[in-house]
């Protein structure tokens, strides 16, 4: 099984949908959770970043953390054809501890 | 502009060959690190070095080697040794090693073998 799991997708979604993109993980000493963006043939880029538990909002973009549950969520609201692109999670424990990737979830929006 | 350059974008390698990818950056970022991407798999850590002429062994170092001789340089080279090359390979650099800072990536090498 592996550390962090996330669904391949593809996602299709219409234009102007919310979306939810997810990751679940097996070791409770994650405590930084990322989410990163990947267009097609690029390197991934930096969405949110947050530590511990709880929510982040960034304007269309929110990320939440459950480590009760071990789970992790980033919401698109009004999502458009330009938030097509590959998301990857990525968590870890300490500061200092190197990052450990989920295999990424493909979304399209639609217009 | 500041950031990460890495080349070539595509390169092809013959069976038995070592073939080296360059990542350079001008953040003047203490680390950086070198990521295998194969679909579905997500990011694979291969080596990083946090700081120059020091180099650590990620999660699949095997057939891999790397220097750090400059700040802001940090090649890859893929040797003969390394059976299933064919991925794509992601550079990133960071102020200090670990999470609390962000990562920051390169464009990409896509290697593939012929």
């Amino acid at each position: 099984q592996k550390e962090v799991e996330q669904d391949p997708g593809p996602l299709s979604v219409p234009e102007g949908a919310i979306v939810s993109l997810n990751c679940t993980y097996s070791n409770s000493a994650f405590q930084y959770f990322m989410w990163y963006r990947q267009y097609s043939r690029k390197g991934p880029e930096l969405l949110m970043y947050t530590y511990s538990s709880g929510n982040k909002e960034d304007g269309r973009f929110t990320a939440q953390v459950d480590k009760s549950s071990k789970y992790i969520s980033l919401f698109i609201r009004d999502s458009q054809p330009s938030d097509s692109a590959t998301y990857l999670c990525a968590m870890s424990g300490n500061a200092g501890n190197m990052l450990t990737f989920g295999g990424g979830t493909r979304l399209m929006v639609k217009p | 502009d500041g950031g990460i350059t890495q080349s070539p974008k595509y390169l092809f390698r013959k069976e038995g060959q070592n073939v080296t990818l360059s990542c350079e950056q001008n953040l003047n970022h203490d680390a950086m690190y070198w990521y295998r991407q194969d679909p579905g798999q997500g990011l694979r850590l291969i080596y990083y070095s946090q700081i120059v002429n020091d180099f650590q062994k990620g999660d699949i170092a095997e057939g891999y080697s790397v220097s750090r001789e400059k700040k802001e340089s940090f090649p890859l080279t893929v040797t003969s040794a390394q059976k299933n090359p064919t991925a794509f390979y992601l550079c990133a650099s960071s102020i200090v090693a670990g999470t609390a800072s962000e990562q920051f990536f390169g464009p990409g090498t896509r290697l593939t073998v012929l």
